[in-house]
């Protein structure tokens, strides 16, 4: 069964530092780009950042650009995002999400989600 | 505000058909980018509904389909059930942005 769990969620003061990690399992994980998507309370989705099967590529949001930083360790099946200078609006559940498409990846789309980490943000 | 806008609700009786718009412009949908949906029960994660413009995973009943057109995608649900009332995205790829998008999200309400 092909299974997402992040984990490293919590909550902070503005200007912190958090690290999420994602497990993967059920699927060859080298071969797939992975992603993070991130959910305001109440509201919508949002995507953060994508990061190719290699890891020679990443990819972010300009609302964490420069502040946060994807990576992977395909040895070990797993996913990170490195939370620095956090902000409340940064406040969110975050999804793990397994990337496919055909082609390049302006193709892709997000077919296994994890059931996310809760980040929280404030004073 | 969304990149790509969608209605924030729709409703439909049991049965019924309903269509969900997700409306872009010349650097995402317009470029040609698949458009791509989602699913997503209150309180649960995300779930992929169709990818490609028009192909449904395995699970997903025939009774979605989707549509692309210019700037704009739609998803038509048929035979309304109860247990289709849930939040839908839609997703695509905007090359101004250089980045995945989605829009803000439909609430579906089966009276």
């Amino acid at each position: 069964e092909v299974q997402l769990l992040e984990s490293g969620g919590g909550s902070l003061q503005p200007g912190g530092s958090l690290r999420l990690s994602c497990t993967a399992s059920g699927f060859p994980f080298r071969t797939y780009g992975m992603a993070w998507v991130r959910q305001a309370p109440g509201k919508g989705l949002e995507w953060v950042s994508v990061i190719t099967g290699s890891g020679g590529m990443t990819f972010y949001a300009d609302s964490v650009k420069g502040r946060f930083s994807i990576s992977r360790d395909n040895s070990k099946n797993t996913l990170d995002l490195q939370m620095n200078t956090l902000r409340a609006e940064d406040t969110a559940r975050y999804y793990c999400a397994k990337a496919r498409g055909a082609g390049h990846y302006s193709n892709w789309f997000f077919d296994v989600w994890g059931r996310g980490a809760l980040v929280s943000v404030s004073a | 505000q969304s990149v790509l806008t969608q209605p924030p609700s729709v409703s439909g009786a049991p049965g019924q058909r309903v269509t969900i718009s997700c409306t872009g412009s010349s650097s995402n949908i317009g470029a040609g980018y698949d458009v791509h949906w989602y699913q997503q029960v209150p309180g649960t994660a995300p779930r992929l509904l169709i990818y490609g413009d028009n192909n449904r995973p395995s699970g997903v009943p025939d009774r979605l389909s989707a549509s692309k057109s210019g700037t704009s995608a739609s998803l038509t649900i048929t035979g309304l059930q109860a247990d289709d009332e849930a939040d839908y995205y839609c997703q695509s790829y905007d090359a101004s942005l250089s980045g995945w998008v989605f829009g803000g999200g439909t609430k579906l309400t089966v009276l």
